[in-house]
């Protein structure tokens, strides 16, 4: 596609549900990151895709929190047992190489947990 | 660790007005600087960047000077329009994307 897509674009959710949020990055990206961005804060990294190779989940701030990528495109950020404190924006982005100026971004995933 | 503290919003300006969003950081080594820009409905987009000290970023009439003397990168337009009404994040880098640090991010809306 022309930019990296995310679905949904907004999801509302019941605490202790689970909810899956989607990333399609840029044809040919071979990097793909989740970030998060809670309110008033700046954005903090959740895991980085990189080819082939296995991810980096150093982010991630708990294990209700994971993330696949199938195919080398397509990533899914699950979270598990939804708590309030998960509500916030959830921000993909992708790149042809590791470089920051390269990073494209979507418009993110608004969660809201009730 | 990192840290990156930016100006706090909201900023209203009418057009034609002067911009200054302050950013400062807080890094253990020699950092890359960015700024990065939200219009509404839109995802992040890198606007400028500077490498090293002194360097100076600048598009769209934006410009910004990497001062590790203070360690600042103030964002900076001489004259801004309608269609700069956007959210403004301030960001360093040591590296890679897994090391960026964003800061909270100013609005800006500026009127007619």
């Amino acid at each position: 596609g022309a930019g990296v897509s995310q679905s949904p674009s907004n999801k509302v959710t019941e605490k202790g549900k689970d909810v899956e949020l989607r990333c399609d990055p840029i044809s040919g990206h071979t990097a793909l990151y989740w970030y998060r961005q809670s309110l008033g804060q700046g954005l903090e990294f959740l895991i980085y895709f990189q080819g082939n190779s296995a991810p980096d989940k150093s982010g991630l701030p708990s294990d209700r929190f994971s993330a696949e990528r199938t195919g080398g495109s397509v990533s899914t950020l699950t979270i598990q047992r939804t708590q309030q404190e998960d509500s916030a924006v959830y921000l993909c982005a992708s790149s042809l190489a590791s470089g920051v100026e390269k990073l494209f971004f979507g418009s993110g995933t608004q969660l809201s947990v009730l | 660790g990192n840290s990156v503290t930016q100006m706090e919003g909201p900023v209203t300006l009418s057009e034609e007005a002067f911009l200054t969003i302050n950013c400062t950081y807080t890094a253990t080594g020699y950092p890359s600087l960015f700024w990065y820009v939200q219009y509404p409905g839109e995802g992040l987009q890198l606007l400028l960047k500077a490498t090293k000290a002194d360097d100076k970023g600048s598009n769209k009439g934006f410009e910004a000077t990497y001062r590790k003397e203070t360690t600042s990168f103030h964002l900076e337009k001489g004259s801004v329009q309608v269609s700069d009404s956007a959210v403004y994040f301030c960001a360093l880098s040591e590296g890679s994307a897994r090391q960026l640090t964003f800061g909270s991010g100013t609005q800006l809306t500026v009127l007619p």
